[in-house]
């Protein structure tokens, strides 16, 4: 199956820093989305990008399908941006119902 | 309201119960997913469901049993817990078509001791 590498697996910033995290896919995709897991375990839908550039206030993010990465810029991070960010897919060719996840980056903004 | 809910939010349940976990979504999807997640990892696919007649299994099946009792609902019973089925447990849903978007509840926290 196709393989979702994150990286880093850790970042810790300070407040108002900003930040670039990495997804990197094995395979062609139809499905690339980022969540935000919280400290309360809740997964947040950030974007929903098989391909192009989003933006979203202090979040955007751009994924190069033919080169099989994604990016998740936060900019002027604040401490409730801590939390784990996964990138998540969905293949072509009747698999694109099932996502695959990463295993993250966790966040940790210090104030 | 929260679009996606499960309940309960959190369970300890001892090895060999039965227990269930349910998911009600009122976003109108037709198809809904149950995942886990460990520690340390990413979500892992345990059942879909592309509609009331149409039950799948995932990767991580074995142990694990589903009823899609109509649109808006979708429930996963452990027959009998064990403590590996410790984990937070999440449902999906989406549109289906060429949507493929996402959308998670809260999550079930559970524990089998």
């Amino acid at each position: 199956g196709i393989q979702v590498e994150q990286s880093p697996p850790d970042l810790i910033l300070q407040e108002g820093a900003n930040s670039t995290l990495r997804c990197n896919f094995s395979d062609s995709v139809n499905n690339l989305q980022w969540f935000h897991q919280n400290p309360w375990g809740q997964l947040i839908n950030l974007f929903y990008i098989p391909s192009g550039t989003k933006q979203n206030g202090r979040l955007s993010a751009t994924t190069v399908a033919t080169e099989r990465y994604s990016l998740l810029y936060i900019s002027s991070s604040q401490t409730t941006d801590s939390g784990v960010y996964f990138c998540a897919v969905g293949t072509s060719g009747g698999s694109n119902y099932k996502l695959t996840f990463g295993k993250g980056t966790l966040l940790t903004v210090n104030p | 309201d929260a679009d996606v809910t499960q309940t309960p939010r959190n369970r300890i349940t001892k090895t060999g119960k039965r227990i269930m976990l349910e998911c009600s979504q009122t976003k109108g999807h037709d198809r809904m997913y149950w995942y886990r997640q460990d520690p340390g990892l990413g979500l892992r696919l345990i059942y879909y469901s592309f509609d009331v007649k149409d039950i799948n299994k995932g990767e991580i099946s074995d142990g694990y049993s589903v009823s899609r009792q109509a649109q808006a609902k979708f429930s996963l019973s452990l027959e009998s817990a064990i403590p590996n089925q410790t984990a937070l447990y999440f449902c999906a849903t989406s549109a289906g078509g060429t949507t493929y978007e996402q959308y998670f509840g809260p999550g079930t926290r559970l524990t089998v001791t």
